[in-house]
């Protein structure tokens, strides 16, 4: 099975500042084949499902703002939020939907300081 | 728009049964994969089961197989999940989510339904 690694678990920031969350995984995700890394983000806020933000690694689910940025390829990817406002405060999971079993990391928890 | 309802969940005895449903409604649901996701109370998201849109493939989290049986009506646009010898590490909400439309290679979750609380307890 693919395990994903999400760092920090945790993260405190002020409205405004940039938050950088990592997913590293334990194989490559890449599809050789299309050169897609199979890799998406997830935002969960409390008793609501997880929203998708990213999917392909990059690319923005519709409706997304453009503060949230996905990036990396094959096996460390990151998830960016440019400028953090109060209604990012979520905890975020990537997910690989390279293999059966799907995996998700152990999410990361966003707070304002 | 896209509607994923599930079914009440409930509170089950160790070893008994329990069957899941989700009604899907705003999309032509025998042209999608589905999938369960489960999240014990306080931690965070595991993958169950995906289901072909067709019902011709199914493949399962190890620790479900051959206890969870994912299945499908396309006529009324339902999925289900019949969990049995359940165990107190069942307990969860349990999330029916869309998947990939036929004929794209792949594409993560995108709807996702509330969510059912499925509490094993004596």
């Amino acid at each position: 099975d693919i395990v994903l690694t999400q760092s920090p678990d945790s993260l405190a920031l002020s409205l405004g500042e940039r938050a950088t969350i990592s997913c590293k995984s334990s194989q490559s995700v890449l599809y050789s084949s299309n050169n897609k890394n199979y890799l998406a983000w997830y935002q969960q806020k409390p008793g609501q499902p997880p929203k998708l933000l990213i999917y392909w690694a990059s690319t923005r689910e519709s409706g997304v703002p453009d503060r949230f940025s996905g990036s990396g390829s094959g096996t460390d990817f990151t998830l960016t939020i440019s400028s953090l406002q109060a209604e990012d405060v979520a905890v975020y999971y990537c997910l690989q939907y390279y293999s059966t079993p799907w995996t998700f990391g152990q999410g990361t928890k966003v707070e304002i300081k | 728009q896209v509607q994923l309802v599930e079914s009440r969940g409930g509170v089950v005895q160790p070893g008994r049964s329990l069957r899941l449903s989700c009604a899907a409604s705003g999309f032509t649901f025998s042209d999608y994969v589905m999938h369960w996701v489960r999240q014990a109370p306080g931690k965070g998201l595991e993958w169950v089961a995906i289901i072909w849109h067709d019902g011709t493939n199914k493949y399962y989290l190890d620790s479900v197989k051959g206890r969870f049986t994912i299945s499908r009506d396309n006529a009324n646009s339902t999925l289900y999940l019949q969990m049995s010898s359940l165990r107190a590490e069942d307990t969860a909400v349990y999330y029916c989510a869309r998947g990939r439309p036929r004929g794209i290679a792949a594409r993560p979750l995108d709807y996702w339904g509330l969510g059912a609380l499925v509490s094993v307890s004596s």
